[in-house]
């Protein structure tokens, strides 16, 4: 069964633009959620989406957004960039909502300059 | 607010040892708590899911127990190798209203010497 996805791998974006980075979960995961991981912090929640509904939102202003397709591909998008969204962006999936152990992509590295 | 707090922050052991880290995490509304390995340049690993107050799970030479009504679990290493190096991190899943959400720690690095 192949792993769990995400395009582009790294990614350099000036301030102000916007990006949209991508997911495919594994087969049969309905589940996808969505991490931030900078120097320092921990991985951090920004949202899961199940059957093409946003179940959780983490902390993250209204600048991220995502979206679920039905079949279970799911994108984020940041607009507006700014210097602070430099980060690693995982993307994780499970069969179900909530609980499951997370099968984690190998990331998407945005620079924003 | 959930906090989900790790220590220690790193550890460097030499080839052999034992070693073990602590979770601590949010013991009301309690749904969950996983442990993940995550080594340089892959993506995070699932080790362990564990639900039950009194849970010990094992694979190899890592174990982990949990205390849901204290809140916190720990992870032990037998005989750490160098191949065990990694950042193990832990997070808690509690329900309830917006907090069902995976929230996790910011990690214990651990350097095996050989």
């Amino acid at each position: 069964k192949a792993g769990v996805t995400q395009t582009p791998r790294y990614l350099i974006k000036t301030r102000g633009q916007q990006v949209t980075l991508s997911c495919s979960p594994i087969s049969g995961h309905r589940s996808v959620s969505w991490y931030q991981q900078t120097p320092g912090q921990g991985l951090q929640f920004l949202f899961e989406y199940f059957s093409e509904t946003q179940r959780n939102k983490g902390n993250f202003p209204g600048r991220f957004s995502g979206r679920q397709f039905s079949n279970s591909r799911s994108e984020m998008n940041v607009s507006t960039l700014e210097l602070g969204d430099s980060a690693l962006y995982l993307c994780a999936s499970s069969p179900t909502l909530g609980g499951d152990e997370q099968y984690f992509g190998p990331g998407t590295r945005l620079t924003v300059t | 607010i959930l906090n989900v707090e790790q220590s220690p922050q790193s550890l460097h052991v030499q080839e052999g040892d034992s070693t073990n880290f602590t979770c601590s995490f949010p013991s009301s509304n309690f749904y969950a708590l996983h442990w993940y390995r995550w080594e340089t340049a892959k993506s995070p690993e699932a080790l362990f899911v564990m639900t039950l107050n009194g849970d010990e799970k094992k694979k190899g030479r890592i174990s982990a127990t949990l205390n849901t009504k204290e809140g916190y679990s720990y992870l032990y290493i037998k005989g750490s190798q160098p191949e065990d190096s990694a950042t193990y991190l832990c997070a808690s899943m509690n329900y309830g209203g917006a907090t069902n959400k995976l929230i996790f720690g910011t990690g214990t690095l651990l350097a095996v010497q050989p």
